[in-house]
């Protein structure tokens, strides 16, 4: 079946203007995640969704950074008045259900480049 | 495009060789790891993965060991092939929990 995936691949913005990105997870999985990845480490977590509610967004590095998950399905990761800092690839992973010994599954990704 | 992990670690090997990545985790409460593989420009993807209940796991050219005495984990794989070439991460699960924390990632080049 198909896997999770990501929109736009790319995205290219200046500093201090708004962008949403897209996760369209894998059909049936209720848990969702978002990671953003900096050139050189590992996957970091920002924000966890069991079904629309988000569980855990400890992870967020300010109240820059907003996701929304409204039918339990789509999720749309939202970052006002970007900087320079934000440029990296972002993340949406998607697991069965909630929990440890879940295999999160992840998408290509969105890079986002901040001018 | 941009390649993930410029400045990692580097693992050169033949092609035909086996190769051995080694990864030390960090938390003694972790009981599931996930070995990732990640190609340039694209998300991970999931390789192999073990319990902590586990030693030793065997996929399709791919084997994980885990020493939990030592805390490391490590991914062999048989007979590389220049498909084999990527970053690979290994992801602790911390027991109880849903978050996963990766390690810093190696690359993975395999020689012609």
């Amino acid at each position: 079946g198909a896997g999770v995936s990501q929109t736009p691949s790319n995205k290219v913005t200046e500093k201090g203007k708004y962008v949403e990105l897209r996760c369209d997870p894998i059909s049936g999985h209720t848990a969702l995640y978002w990671y953003r990845q900096s050139l050189g480490q590992g996957p970091e977590f920002l924000i966890y969704f069991q079904g629309t509610g988000a569980a855990d967004d400890s992870g967020l590095p300010n109240d820059r950074f907003f996701a929304v998950r409204p039918e339990g399905s789509v999720s749309t990761l939202k970052i006002q008045r970007t900087e320079r800092g934000d440029s990296a690839m972002y993340l949406c992973a998607s697991s069965l259900t909630a929990g440890a010994l879940e295999t999160q599954y992840f998408g290509p990704g969105t890079r986002l480049l901040v001018l | 495009g941009e390649s993930v992990g410029l400045h990692l670690p580097t693992l050169s090997v033949q092609e035909g060789d086996n190769s051995i990545i080694n990864c030390a985790y960090s938390n003694s409460a972790s009981d599931y790891f996930i070995w990732y593989k990640q190609e340039s420009g694209k998300g991970p993807q999931f390789i192999i993965d073990i319990r902590s209940n586990m030693d030793k796991r065997q996929g399709q050219r791919v084997t994980v060991l885990l020493n939990k005495t030592v805390k490391h984990l490590s991914l062999q794989i048989a007979a590389t092939q220049p498909g084999d070439s990527a970053v690979y991460f290994c992801a602790e699960n911390i027991s109880g929990t849903y978050k996963y924390i990766f390690g810093t990632g190696t690359r993975l080049k395999v020689l012609a």
